[in-house]
C-alpha cells in the first residue's frame, strides 16, 4: 500500500545540535515531495518541493534532500524558533497530496 | 493580506447539530481543498475543487457537503454532527490541480460535545 512514514515522531535537540528528519515513501511514480512546517494552532507553511532523486533545496538552516525511497530534512545548528512539527507530503497519482504524521521538533536553548 | 482565511477559528457544538465552515482565498488559485487533521496529527484530504468543479471526494460521510459558489470560496457544511467529527479542519488552495504547493488556512478547531 502506498504510504508516507516520518521518523522520529519527536526529536529534542539542544540549540546548535544538528540533526536530520526522515520521510520514507512507498508510492510508485513520485510526482513531487513536499516539506511543510506547522506551528501549534496554525496551518502548515510550505518549505520545499523536491521532484527527482538527487535534488536538494536549502533555506536558512534547513536543507531537504531526496532519494528514490526517502527524503531528509537536515537542520544545521538549530535555534529555539525552529521548534515546530515538520510534515512531509507526497503528491499522489490523482494530484492528491498524502501527508505523513509529522516529526515534532523541540529545540532547547 | 491574508492568503487563505477560514471562519470560524473555533467551533464548539452539540451532537446532532448542523454547522458550516467558510473558506476564502485571495491568491487567484484555481483549486481549493478541505483537509481534516485528527488527534494524531494526520492531515487527510476530504475534498478538492477545481474551478468550482469537484475533482476529489475521498471516503467521507455524506453528512459532509462542500459547496463552491465561486473559485475563491469553498465552504464545508456538516449535518448531524458526531463526536468523531471533532478535529481541526484546514482549507487550502493551489494554483492548479497539478504538482503545486498548497497554501493552507489557519484551521477551524471543531469540538463536538
Amino acid at each position: 500500500e502506498d504510504q508516507v512514514t516520518q521518523s522520529p515522531e519527536a526529536l529534542r535537540l539542544q540549540e546548535g545540535e544538528s540533526s536530520s528528519l526522515n520521510c520514507s515513501y512507498t508510492v510508485s511514480g513520485l510526482r513531487g515531495l513536499f516539506w511543510y512546517r506547522q506551528d501549534p494552532g496554525k496551518g502548515p507553511e510550505f518549505l520545499f518541493t523536491l521532484y527527482s532523486a538527487g535534488e536538494e533545496k536549502e533555506k536558512e538552516r534547513l536543507k531537504a534532500t531526496l532519494t528514490k525511497k526517502e527524503s531528509f530534512l537536515h537542520i544545521t545548528a538549530p535555534k529555539p524558533e525552529d521548534s515546530a512539527t515538520y510534515l512531509c507530503a507526497v503528491l499522489w497519482f490523482n494530484n492528491d497530496m498524502r501527508f505523513g504524521a509529522g516529526t515534532r521538533l523541540t529545540v532547547k536553548p | 493580506d491574508t492568503a487563505v482565511s477560514q471562519t470560524p477559528k473555533y467551533l464548539v457544538t452539540q451532537m446532532g447539530n448542523d454547522k458550516s465552515i467558510k473558506c476564502e482565498q485571495n491568491l487567484g488559485h484555481d483549486t481549493m481543498y478541505w483537509y481534516k487533521q485528527d488527534s494524531k496529527k494526520f492531515l487527510k484530504i476530504m475534498f478538492s475543487y477545481n474551478n468550482k468543479e469537484l475533482i476529489i471526494n475521498e471516503t467521507v460521510p455524506n453528512r459532509f457537503s462542500p459547496k463552491s459558489p465561486d473559485k475563491a470560496h469553498l465552504n464545508l457544511h456538516i449535518n448531524s454532527l458526531e463526536l468523531g467529527d471533532s478535529a481541526v479542519y484546514f482549507c487550502a488552495s493551489s494554483q492548479d490541480r497539478g504538482n503545486r504547493r498548497r497554501s493552507f488556512g489557519p484551521g477551524t478547531r471543531l469540538l463536538v460535545l
